[in-house]
């Protein structure tokens, strides 16, 4: 079974400018999350997908992060303007939940490491 | 009341020792408690999880010990070897507005040979 998969892997930019990282779940899995690791930090949920609806955005900053999940497989998050702060590592996961539910298992990609500067 | 405070933040273990990390929470809606292991350059994987309808949970080298009461879990690597060395997060979640998954801050493990 393939896992998650996302890219790029580095990103180096100067702020003010904008980025897009691209994430690609597990076949099947129809819950996706995006999450921010600040370095020497634990992951920090981002935006939770279920199939391409929204379950959870709360700790998005709206103002300069977007995401989307068009036909309910791959995902882009976006970042515009960045800012110094978003320097950090953004992970994406998988889990098969059918609803918005606990317990899953929770599958990662690499993550993409970014560097504002 | 989301937060789960996660200790040390290092640790050194010889080879053939017991790592032990803990985790505390405060919100009581908490049900579910993973672990999950994090080498460098990649996401992190789960290793062993928890309810807290038991004490203790054993997957070979690895056992979480769970304290209802006081509201505290943690992880036990026996026979620790060099190929453990990685960073562990202890995490929480629950139903409803807690449904969404808590990390701890992370323990970085080194095992010496």
């Amino acid at each position: 079974e393939a896992g998650v998969a996302q890219s790029p892997r580095y990103k180096i930019i100067e702020k003010r400018q904008s980025v897009a990282f691209w994430c690609n779940p597990i076949s099947g899995h129809a819950t996706l999350y995006w999450y921010q690791q600040i370095l020497g930090q634990g992951p920090k949920l981002l935006i939770q997908f279920q199939n391409n609806g929204v379950v959870d955005d709360s700790q998005l900053p709206k103002d300069r992060f977007s995401a989307e999940r068009l036909k309910g497989v791959d995902s882009t998050l976006k970042i515009q303007p960045a800012k110094l702060e978003d320097s950090a590592v953004y992970l994406c996961a998988s889990s098969s939940f059918r609803t918005s539910g606990n317990g899953e298992t929770q599958y990662f990609g690499p993550g993409t490491r970014l560097l504002v500067l | 009341q989301q937060q789960v405070k996660q200790s040390p933040q290092s640790l050194i273990v010889q080879k053939g020792g017991i790592s032990i990390i803990n985790c505390a929470y405060e919100n009581t809606a908490f049900d579910y408690f993973p672990w999950y292991q994090q080498f460098p350059g990649k996401g992190p994987a789960l290793l062993i999880a928890i309810r807290p309808d038991v004490s203790e949970k054993k997957e070979g080298r690895f056992t979480i010990s769970f304290n209802k009461s006081a509201k505290q879990f943690s992880l036990h690597i026996m026979d620790s070897q060099p190929g453990d060395s990685a960073t562990y997060f202890c995490a929480a979640s629950g139903d409803g507005s807690a449904r969404q998954l808590t990390f701890g801050s992370g323990t970085q493990l080194t095992v010496l040979p």
